[in-house]
């Protein structure tokens, strides 16, 4: 079945302990990226790769990381954690850049306390 | 960076009941795509769109690209209560870029 899949769906942690949030999809597509999702603010976007060694800023890129060493996996890492990273985060993937729609996951729900 | 303008927030409405929803911006996309999102899940496509006045339809649901490349509605005719959940629109452009509404929380009643 044609997916993406986060890793894990629901994380409590304490501010400062580093964490990372897997994602991987099994369609062969080019561009993937990180959102986060708050009441009243719609999806934001954190980063995104159009390809694999390729990854860029998105709106609110502040505090975490990515990487893309492999076409399939796309983690999220937060270094250091901090009560404002409560949110709800979402991977996609689609083919390409252009006129490809996304392709979400079902989402990580994180605490920072 | 500017989010989409979505309308309304919320609705509720009776089972069997059209509903309409839209979403505007300043700014000209080449891609609108409408998803719905249930609980605890991820959203999910449910119409694309990719050119200046095009309509498409998806069953009961049917969308329209607005010609100005600044807007899209939605519209869900004869609803039932599965059609329940949060609908987001997303906006396209050149460069990449996208966008999300904030979203249409949407109630049926039986």
């Amino acid at each position: 079945e044609a997916q993406v899949t986060q890793n894990p769906r629901y994380l409590i942690t304490v501010t400062g302990k580093k964490l990372t949030v897997t994602c991987s999809q099994n369609m062969n597509h080019e561009y993937m990226s990180w959102y986060r999702q708050d009441p009243g603010l719609g999806l934001r976007q954190i980063y995104y790769s159009m390809n694999v060694e390729v990854t860029d800023k998105g709106d609110v890129p502040e505090g975490y990381k990515v990487s893309r060493k492999e076409k399939r996996n796309f983690p999220l890492i937060l270094e250091s954690p901090s009560p404002n990273q409560t949110s709800l985060y979402f991977c996609a993937s689609s083919f390409g850049p252009l006129n490809s729609p996304l392709h979400f996951g079902n989402g990580t729900r994180l605490t920072v306390t | 960076g500017q989010q989409l303008n979505q309308s309304p927030q919320s609705m509720f409405i009776q089972e069997g009941e059209d509903v309409s929803m839209n979403c505007t911006s300043s700014s000209i996309f080449n891609t609108w795509l409408w998803y719905k999102q249930d609980p605890g899940e991820g959203p999910v496509l449910l119409i694309a769109l990719y050119k200046a006045g095009e309509l498409t339809s998806n069953g009961r649901l049917t969308a329209q690209f607005g010609i100005t490349r600044k807007d899209s509605f939605l519209n869900i005719s004869a609803s039932i209560p599965s059609d329940v959940g949060i609908y987001f629109c997303a906006g396209r452009k050149s460069n990449n870029d996208m966008r999300f509404g904030a979203g249409t929380r949407l109630t049926v009643k039986p």
